[in-house]
Formats: structure tokens, C-alpha cells, sequence
């Protein structure tokens, strides 16, 4: 069974702080994508890392793909409000699969 | 262009009763997954629809079976409700292809089960 763990689970911390998000599993992904849930909505892709090594910058987020496509990471810098919500990273099976595995998720409060 | 819509938003039912829930693909979409999402956890895998067809199921029971139309609408139908179905259903549609194909969400159904 392919599982991934995340860390944090929760996170509370001020505007300006730079935060990193941790995405685990001991199953290896062709792929992985990082999320962003706000309440009363579905998650919203924010990026899909392919390659392991790949590093990925989106404004101040910054998502890195592990070597062995076991595992991800999203940095986040001088971290604002607007960035409150929940963080889920998914990893799609190996070839022959189609769905989506998600993390446990990361619940992020920027406070102002 | 209009993305990924969920109906109804809110559901009151209570054990034993049956539901169903509807989703339409965003447009140019003809896949569609549905996931179950309790509070404060990542969204599980129920079933994808492919062709009008069930192409993969999450650890699931029977309870919960689905249909996809040939407009690649789909629905979820939950049997027997029990306490336990309370969650947020999540409808996801994405483009035909490789596996590592683009989820599109919809708003979801919060489905409480008294």
C-alpha cells in the first residue's frame, strides 16, 4: 500500500517566517503534485514534479522532487495570509495505476 | 469556461438512507475521479470512470457505486449510510492520457450523516 505521510500536520507561524513542508512515503512516484485546499473548496494544483532531482519555483514556493521519487518538499518564503490553507501532496502510481494518492496534509496559518 | 461543478453543495441524510451525488467534468474533460475527504485528512481515492466504465476503485465497499454518462458526467451513489460517510465528496476530472495527468476539482458535497 502506498502511503504518504506529511509533516508537519499543523503549523502556525507569523508573516515574514519562511516554513518547509515535508511529503514522505517509502513507495516510489512517477510523479508528484502539491495542492492547496481552502475552506469550503477542492484542492487547487499548484505544481506537478516529474524528474527525481527537480526543483520547482512558483513566486516564493519552492517544491523539490526527492532523487529516488520516494519523497517531496515544498519551501515557502517570507510567508504571507494569503498563503493560510491546507497543503496536500499526491503522488501518482507507477505505470499501470491511475489514481492519485494523497498525503495526510499540512494545515498552514500565516498569521499577519 | 466553466470547471468542475458538484451537486448538491450540502447533504442531511441519515443512516440507512441512499445518496447520490453529481459531478460535470470540466469541459474538454472525459475523465472523472471521485475522493472522499473526512475532516482535517487528505482526500481518498474512491473510483475513476473512463469510457462509461470503472477503470480503478480505492478500498472501498460496495456501498458506494458509480456512473459516468456518455457527456462524461458522472455520479456517486453511497447505499446504507452509515455514521462513517460523513465526509466532503470530491469530484475531480482531468485530460485523457498519461498517468500523470492534471487533477481539476470541484467545490465538493459535504454529505453529513445523522
Amino acid at each position: 500500500t502506498q502511503l504518504l505521510e506529511q509533516s508537519p500536520q499543523f503549523l502556525s507561524i507569523q508573516e515574514g517566517e519562511n516554513l518547509t513542508v515535508y511529503c514522505n512515503s517509502s513507495s516510489v512516484f512517477s510523479s508528484l503534485q502539491w495542492y492547496r485546499q481552502e475552506p469550503g473548496e477542492g484542492p487547487v494544483l499548484l505544481v506537478t514534479v516529474v524528474t527525481g532531482g527537480e526543483v520547482k519555483k512558483l513566486k516564493r514556493l519552492t517544491f523539490q522532487f526527492g532523487d529516488a521519487r520516494k519523497d517531496s518538499s515544498l519551501h515557502i518564503t517570507a510567508a504571507q495570509p494569503g498563503d493560510t490553507g491546507l497543503y496536500l501532496c499526491a503522488g501518482a502510481g507507477l505505470r499501470g495505476t491511475y489514481k492519485y494518492i494523497f498525503g495526510t496534509g499540512t494545515r498552514l496559518k500565516v498569521l499577519a | 469556461d466553466a470547471g468542475v461543478t458538484q451537486s448538491p453543495t450540502h447533504l442531511i441524510k441519515t443512516r440507512g438512507q441512499q445518496v447520490t451525488l453529481r459531478c460535470s467534468p470540466k469541459s474538454g474533460h472525459d475523465t472523472v475521479s471521485w475522493y472522499q475527504q473526512a475532516l482535517g485528512q487528505g482526500p481518498q481515492f474512491i473510483f475513476q470512470y473512463y469510457e462509461e466504465e470503472e477503470r480503478q476503485r480505492g478500498n472501498f465497499p460496495d456501498r458506494f457505486s458509480g456512473h459516468q454518462f456518455p457527456n462524461y458526467s458522472s455520479e456517486l451513489n453511497v447505499n446504507a449510510l452509515l455514521l462513517g460517510d460523513s465526509a466532503l465528496y470530491l469530484c475531480a476530472s482531468s485530460t485523457p492520457g498519461t498517468v500523470n495527468e492534471k487533477l481539476f476539482f470541484g467545490s465538493g458535497t459535504q454529505l453529513s450523516v445523522l
